[in-house]
């Protein structure tokens, strides 16, 4: 059971490079996440999905934007990598609303140059 | 200011030892608190779950409680092991919100 799998592991991007930040769950969840987590913060919401073909802003949506065109995938994007975008993005996934249990993916490293 | 602390940030502790993490929250309407594990470069993994009515869990080495009246929670762990060694996420969830709180985490360092 492969649960929740984020490509790329690790990822360097020049600033003003595109990226596209890809998560596949194989639980069925009708909900799916992307945080980012930096050094003394805690994971932050980028933008979330609570279905196939809805998307919503978190608390730090600027400079990302996302797809969920199939259930179980939420792709993120970013159009121009800024310095300030190098951090670990977490996908997540959970079955119904956001208080039933989270299943992370592994992380995807990203350094912006 | 965040709306869940946890503290102490780090601890080291010796194998077999036991140790407690606080975590305080002002989160409201309350709906749930987990308790995740996060070892180094992989994503985070719920160990126990508490609800209003609950005060206290276990999942094996770890205990969690819960005290609603006073926003406050601890995750203890009892003979600590090498493999505790991570990080441990405090996240609270509210009613009506599409949002999680999450701490910052306490790093735990278990050492032979």
């Amino acid at each position: 059971n492969a649960g929740v799998t984020q490509t790329p592991k690790f990822r360097v991007l020049k600033t003003g490079q595109s990226m596209t930040l890809l998560c596949a769950q194989d639980m069925n969840h009708e909900y799916m996440y992307w945080y980012r987590q930096d050094p003394g913060m805690g994971l932050r919401l980028i933008h979330y999905s609570v279905g196939e073909g809805t998307t919503a802003k978190g608390e730090v949506p600027d400079g990302y934007n996302v797809s969920r065109l199939k259930k179980q995938n939420f792709l993120l994007g970013l159009e121009s990598a800024a310095p300030s975008q190098t951090s670990v993005y977490f996908c997540a996934s959970s079955r119904q609303a956001m208080n039933t249990e989270a299943f992370f993916g592994q992380g995807t490293r990203l350094t912006v140059v | 200011k965040n709306q869940v602390e946890q503290s102490p940030q780090s601890l080291i502790i010796l194998e077999g030892k036991n140790c407690t993490l606080q975590c305080n929250y002002t989160v409201s309407p309350f709906s749930n608190l987990r308790w995740y594990k996060q070892d180094t470069g992989r994503g985070p993994v719920s160990l126990t779950i508490m609800t209003f009515s609950e005060n206290t869990k276990s999942n094996g080495r770890y205990t969690a409680t819960l005290d609603a009246d006073t926003k406050q929670s601890s995750l203890h762990i009892t003979a600590s092991q090498l493999s505790d060694s991570a990080s441990y996420i405090c996240v609270v969830s509210s009613y009506g919100n599409n949002r999680l709180a999450f701490g910052k985490g306490n790093q735990v360092v278990v050492i032979p």
